[in-house]
């Protein structure tokens, strides 16, 4: 089973919907959620950094962590046609010895905004 | 401008070469790391390094061989490699080992 679950897509909605992106995993000591956004020819961007449950909104961007469901999701309100591009979710751990491990990467789902 | 650069931007090379890709982070962070990125498949840790010693080291092919002379510079030197070694490779930066990584823009390599 692999630890980190995402959909390739691609994904493609009109410009000005809500667009649900969303990550399931499996290891429940996974702390540290985050999503990156890549363009392409580009390396990815941190978007959005959550500790634990609970959701957390910068702009027209929201991230929601259910870690009872093992599942988290990034919104985009309003969405643009600059908003097409990879988003990649990420995770970690905080390691018995108090450091983290490594992040662990979704695949990635590509997004197409269609003016 | 991303803090981190990484050169050349594209690579072909023949299996027989040697070649050093590069990057450089202008951000003061302690971690540095190579990832490969293939289609179709999650971010891949090669290398990281945290205060210039190498932390971790994931099954990769002793045909890629790290180097990180100082905190703001890494190479990853190439030789003998397969057609199967073709994908993007990205450098990242952190402040400390697993903080949030910035990313540079990548090399992308075509073994041929």
């Amino acid at each position: 089973q692999k630890e980190v679950e995402q959909d390739p897509g691609p994904l493609s909605v009109p410009e000005g919907a809500i667009v649900s992106l969303n990550c399931t995993y499996s290891n429940s000591a996974f702390q540290y959620f985050m999503w990156y956004r890549q363009y392409s020819r580009k390396g990815p961007e941190l978007l959005m950094y959550t500790y634990s449950s609970g959701n957390k909104e910068d702009g027209r961007f929201t991230a929601q962590v259910d870690k009872s469901s093992k599942y988290i999701s990034l919104f985009i309100r309003d969405s643009q046609p600059s908003d097409s591009a990879t988003y990649l979710c990420a995770m970690t751990t905080i390691n018995s010895g108090g450091g983290a491990d490594g992040l662990t990467f979704g695949k990635g789902t590509h997004l197409i905004i269609q003016p | 401008e991303t803090g981190v650069t990484q050169t050349p931007r594209h690579l072909v090379m023949g299996m027989t070469n040697k070649k050093s890709l590069k990057c450089e982070q202008h951000l003061g962070h302690n971690a540095m790391y190579w990832y490969k990125q293939s289609a179709k498949k999650p971010l891949e840790l090669m290398f990281v390094y945290s205060l210039e010693e190498r932390v971790e080291n994931n099954s990769v092919p002793s045909r890629f061989s790290p180097e990180c002379p100082n905190s703001s510079h890494l190479f990853l030197h190439l030789h003998t490699l397969q057609p199967e070694d073709s994908a993007l490779y990205l450098c990242a930066s952190s402040k400390h080992w697993n903080s949030p990584l910035h990313f540079g823009n990548g090399t992308r390599l075509t073994v041929t």
